[in-house]
């Protein structure tokens, strides 16, 4: 069974914090690494990917990459209200069926204004 | 680009009922996944289409559950009979290629009652 794990939370921060999320994945031979933000009743919508060991920056978000320690993670700088919402993480599993995404089930952030 | 539809948006329902829900994928992605989302497992793949054809169907909880594709622009998954652990969210989501994001509808809320 290939798993990701996340921390469910909820994560809380002050508005103009960073957030910090985390995820680790079980399969070694994960290629793709995607974050996907879900707000309330809505469906999920793609923040970042991430395919290389290291830091990828897009505007107030960054996700890191470390696929020794099979670990991923995203940063939200100056956090808003706005930010508040469920992020899931994804992974692109090695494999024949190698077009699959196992995603973990969310961690729920709140930005407090 | 209308994204992709899917269609009823809710659909409530007894037990025992058939019911089936249907999607519309962005014209021109030949990718085709159904997810399932509920609190307690997140969100689960069920199948997937490449060019109209189920290549990992491994996600398909039981033999109540089918999928089908008659062509690039429609699919529709049906459940018969329906149970009430069948309540969730369920997702049609999209992509033209291994390392291009999905794309995901809006969802069918099912309550099987």
């Amino acid at each position: 069974q290939k798993e990701v794990e996340q921390n469910s939370g909820p994560l809380s921060v002050p508005e103009g914090a960073i957030a910090s999320l985390n995820c680790t994945y079980s399969d070694r031979g994960s290629q793709s690494f995607f974050w996907y933000r879900q707000y309330s009743g809505k469906s999920p919508e793609l923040i970042m990917f991430i395919y290389s060991n290291g830091d990828k920056e897009d505007g107030r978000f960054t996700a890191q990459l470390n696929k020794a320690s099979q670990y991923v993670s995203l940063l939200i700088r100056d956090s808003q209200p706005s930010d508040s919402a469920t992020y899931l993480c994804a992974v692109r599993n090695s494999g024949g069926s190698n077009y699959k995404l196992t995603f973990g089930k969310g961690t729920l952030l709140t930005v407090n204004p | 680009d209308a994204g992709v539809i899917q269609s009823p948006r809710h659909e409530v329902t007894e037990m025992g009922q058939e019911v089936t829900l249907r999607c519309k994928p962005i014209s021109g992605h030949d990718y085709l996944f159904w997810y399932r989302q509920t609190m307690m497992r997140g969100l689960e793949l069920l199948i997937y289409f490449n060019n109209n054809v189920p290549i990992d169907d491994s996600g398909m909880p039981e033999d109540r559950f089918s999928a089908k594709m008659p062509n690039a622009s429609f699919s529709t998954l049906k459940i018969q009979p329906s149970e009430p652990r069948d309540s969730a969210v369920y997702f049609c989501a999209s992509t033209g290629g291994r390392d291009s994001p999905l794309h995901f509808g809006n969802g069918t809320r099912l309550t099987v009652t």
